[in-house]
């Protein structure tokens, strides 16, 4: 079984100031890892994802996330956000392949982003 | 443009009665999805289809059930609606063939109420 850990239900950030949302997940298996963003009355978008390779990636709107396999965290991180920021944004888990299709994602509770002027 | 469409948006039923959500795609994806959002819980997942006559039970199937008849559609019925199953239900969908893991579009949501 997989779970995903989001530490923080509520974030306050001023404008122009950096901000981190944490992830952390579980699992007996390898995983591959997405950060997701929903908008107010919207559904959600990929940011970004890790499947392989380097553990730094970059995603859309200057997000960046830092796969740490040994603190089994996936942290999102923007060097300086705008009032467009403001949303709910989750980290969710899949093991990949299972009976020849991908399998759902785990999605941990959400983190909400307030951007403060 | 392909895209990934839910119906109704919002929907008011009686606790009894028997809902059935639309999702249609037309991405062309084998994959889909469906899953319900509450307050303090973040995505579950209730069901999920690897193609046509293909279903699956996720986290949280009980009272939910579906069919694939084609690649295009996963509509969700309700069987006996509760008020447990107030929620938002977003449909998603996947293309499995192009690789292990890839992107999961999502619809815009269903807004239900169950009275």
């Amino acid at each position: 079984a997989q779970s995903v850990t989001q530490l923080d239900s509520q974030v306050p950030v001023f404008e122009e100031a950096p901000v981190e949302l944490r992830c952390n997940y579980s699992s007996s298996v390898s995983v591959y890892l997405f950060w997701y963003v929903q908008y107010p009355n919207q559904g959600l978008q990929l940011l970004l994802k890790y499947l392989s390779g380097s553990t730094l990636v970059k995603g859309i709107n200057g997000f960046e996330a830092e796969f740490n396999k040994s603190q089994t965290s996936f942290h999102l991180r923007k060097p300086s956000v705008h009032i467009s920021d403001t949303a709910e944004y989750f980290c969710a888990v899949s093991s990949g392949y299972s009976g020849g299709g991908a399998d759902g994602l785990t999605f941990g509770k959400g983190t909400h982003l307030i951007i403060q002027p | 443009d392909a895209e990934i469409t839910q119906s109704p948006r919002h929907k008011i039923t009686e606790t009894g009665r028997q809902v059935t959500l639309a999702c249609h795609q037309t991405w062309n994806h084998n994959n889909m999805f469906w899953y319900r959002q509450d307050l303090g819980h973040g995505l579950r997942l209730i069901h999920y289809s690897y193609g046509v006559q293909d279903t699956n039970k996720g986290e949280v199937s009980d009272g939910y059930s579906v069919s694939r008849s084609n690649t295009e559609d996963l509509p969700l019925t309700l069987e006996s609606a509760a008020s447990s199953q107030t929620s938002v239900y977003f449909c998603a969908s996947s293309d499995g063939r192009r690789g292990p893991i890839n992107e999961q579009f999502f619809g815009p949501g269903t807004r239900l109420t169950v009275l």
